[in-house]
């Protein structure tokens, strides 16, 4: 089975600062997608960023970025320019990459981050 | 972006009695909506994989009698908690699959 480790239960920031949030997983499948979520207080998930397995560029999405490892599993999410509506719970999740999409979202446990003015 | 909403939004019942709880995807149709459960400062727990015109997916642990799923059409499913009771008190999730996972806003359910 497939599964989602993030190894930080909280982390902090300054803001205008940049932090990484870190992630591993494990699976035997070659295609598989992977997201980071982000939950703020109000509790909406909102996605931040997804990366095809098969796409060797790292994503990015304005301040956003990862870095994926995919022979080390890993795929940490990097938040530049720190912004106090960063703050929230963020989730890392994995989906297998069956046609369509329409697999399930494994998630990590979350990391808590602080953004502090 | 595809929007998804949650009814109620929050709810309040007496332990015994049953509560639905329908997730729609208002602008697109999601043959596959899943159901999660989440516990305070916890991750988000699937329950279940809803299917339109087809039973629903159970995950391991999950009483399906308890937790009833129905996904009648390509915009609307439900969750039905029968027999309520406190330890049911959590905040449940949907999400509907379009392009991508798109998330409801949860439900916050209270069992008293």
């Amino acid at each position: 089975a497939q599964t989602v480790t993030q190894s930080q239960p909280e982390m902090s920031v300054q803001e205008a600062e940049t932090v990484t949030l870190s992630c591993t997983y494990d699976t035997s499948e070659s295609d598989y997608y992977l997201f980071w979520y982000k939950q703020p207080p109000s509790r909406q998930m909102i996605l931040v960023i997804r990366q095809e397995a098969y796409k060797q560029q790292n994503a990015t999405e304005n301040r956003f970025s990862v870095n994926f490892q995919k022979a080390a599993k890993s795929f940490s999410l990097k938040i530049s320019d720190s912004q106090l509506g960063d703050a929230a719970m963020y989730f890392c999740a994995y989906q297998l990459g069956i046609a369509g999409g329409s697999e399930k979202l494994v998630f990590g446990k979350g990391t808590k981050l602080t953004v502090n003015p | 972006g595809a929007v998804v909403s949650q009814h109620p939004s929050r709810v309040i019942c007496k332990s015994g009695t049953s509560v639905k709880i329908e997730c729609r995807s208002l602008d697109f149709q999601a043959t596959t909506m899943f159901w999660y459960r989440q516990f305070p400062k916890q991750s988000l727990m699937l329950m279940a994989t809803s299917n339109e015109g087809s039973k629903a997916t159970y995950e391991q642990g999950v009483e399906k009698d308890k937790f009833l799923i129905n996904h009648a059409s390509l915009t609307l499913s439900t969750l039905t908690v029968t027999s309520a009771h406190p330890e049911d008190s959590s905040f449940y999730i949907c999400s509907a699959h379009g392009y991508e996972q798109y998330f409801g806003p949860g439900t916050r359910l209270t069992v008293t």
